[in-house]
């Protein structure tokens, strides 16, 4: 069964400074893969998403990824963090698959911290 | 494009009642729904996956009786939690899911349940 880790549970950044927050998968196939961000009472956002194609996708709110198949990762970066980003964000996967939509597996998630 | 709500946002309710969480794709159709639990600084759950006219499949370890899905429209599913007792309380979030080329799903904003 496919699998998802976030290794860091906390991360605290200066505002103004770059952020990567670590996702690895494990899985055979070709993932499909996911960034979520929540705030605090709310449900998930969709910052990226990669399916094929470019290894690095661009998201919203200045966020982008790179899928790499030898690493099995998936990080997220921002090279210049807002106060506004502080949150939890979650990496997610699916199996690739046509018709119906498929389940996603989480990652544990990464609360983000940001000083100003 | 891709919205999908909740209804209520929050609800506080005695133990030993019942409360029915509403889950709705706005504007599209979604043909799978997926109702997940998440406690506290804790990732998402799945507890069950629902498709329009069919029975929900449970994860395991999820009580059908406690917790009852029905998924009687392509935009609205709906989870009924029987004789909610304090355990229950947590935040509950559903997404709607499509069956088009990579069955993205989309999520619906949460609802906190606490159960007195």
């Amino acid at each position: 069964a496919q699998s998802v880790t976030q290794p860091d549970i906390h991360i605290t950044v200066s505002e103004g400074a770059s952020l990567e927050l670590r996702c690895n998968y494990s899985y055979g196939a070709t993932p499909y893969l996911f960034w979520y961000v929540q705030s605090p009472g709310q449900g998930l956002q969709l910052l990226l998403k990669y399916f094929s194609g470019d290894t690095l996708v661009q998201g919203i709110k200045g966020f982008e990824a790179e899928f790499k198949r030898s690493q099995s990762s998936f990080n997220l970066r921002k090279p210049s963090v807002h106060w506004s980003d502080a949150a939890e964000y979650f990496c997610a996967v699916v199996i690739i698959s046509s018709g119906s939509a498929r389940q996603l597996t989480f990652g544990s998630g990464t609360q983000l911290t940001v000083l100003p | 494009g891709a919205v999908v709500s909740q209804h209520p946002s929050r609800v506080i309710c005695k133990s030993g009642t019942s409360v029915k969480i509403e889950c709705r794709s706005l504007d599209f159709q979604a043909t799978t729904m997926f109702w997940y639990r998440q406690f506290p600084k804790q990732s998402l759950m799945l507890m069950a996956t629902s498709n329009e006219g069919s029975k929900a499949t449970y994860e395991q370890g999820v009580e059908k009786d406690k917790f009852l899905i029905n998924h009687a429209s392509l935009t609205l599913s709906t989870l009924t939690v029987t004789s909610a007792h304090p355990e229950d309380s947590s935040f509950y979030i559903c997404s709607a899911g499509t069956s088009g080329r990579f069955g993205e799903q989309f999520f619906g904003p949460g609802t906190r349940l606490t159960v007195l």
